[in-house]
């Protein structure tokens, strides 16, 4: 079983819908992040958290300790939104990432 | 603040030629992280180091790779003798250390590796 695991997998929706993707990781955490990637295109990071809620326009990013979950929501999705969000962790001890497998996002239009 | 340079952007080296990376971190910034997105795979974690050390290379192959980052100069991933299985995006991100719980990294547009 992988360390961070995303679902679902991929994700097709149409625009203006509310988006949810989840993410479940199984080791201590320093932090977890969010991150976003376009096809060919670099990797950004869209949140850092280790607690609570964060949100930045229409993201939102949700983290439970206890129950080592994380979600990334997209209010009023757009066709620009379509991407691959990848959810990785900070390993608590050490100072790398470990990568979710990601979760392909399609918003039609 | 520039942000974290790689080049070059894109890399085509015949099988056994030798490809080097460069990671130039964001300004301030002195840990450095590489990581490999095989095709269709997920990110991995290859090597971490701080200016003149390296500090983990618990995800680097044993054989062909290398790592360094000099006191001056960008970060430097080398493979030598490459084949095909090679082919790959190689990211680098960045990050101050500031805090030791909790670092953020700043990725770099990553090197695509293309093996003929």
């Amino acid at each position: 079983k992988n360390e961070v695991e995303q679902s679902p997998q991929n994700l097709t929706a149409q625009e203006g819908e509310f988006i949810t993707i989840n993410c479940s990781y199984s080791v201590g955490i320093s932090a977890l992040h969010w991150l976003q990637q376009h096809p060919g295109g670099g990797i950004v990071s869209l949140f850092m958290l280790s607690s609570g809620k964060k949100k930045h326009g229409r993201l939102i990013a949700t983290i439970n300790i206890q129950e080592k979950h994380s979600s990334l929501h997209i209010t009023a999705s757009h066709p620009r939104d379509s991407a691959v969000y990848i959810c990785a962790v900070g390993i608590q001890g050490a100072q790398k990432l470990v990568f979710g497998q990601g979760t392909r996002l399609t918003i039609n239009p | 603040n520039a942000g974290v340079m790689q080049n070059p952007r894109h890399l085509v080296r015949r099988r056994g030629q030798e490809a080097r990376l460069r990671c130039s971190p964001m300004k301030g910034h002195s840990h450095v992280y590489w990581y490999r997105q095989l095709p269709e795979e997920g990110l991995k974690f290859m090597v971490y180091l701080q200016k003149e050390n390296i500090i983990d290379e618990s995800g680097m192959p044993k054989e062909r790779f290398s790592a360094e980052f000099p006191k001056e100069g960008p970060s430097i991933l080398r493979i030598q003798q490459v084949v095909r299985g090679d082919s790959a995006a190689y990211f680098c991100a960045s990050s101050p250390l500031r805090d030791r719980t909790f670092y953020e990294q700043y990725f770099g547009p990553g090197t695509r590796l293309t093996v003929t």
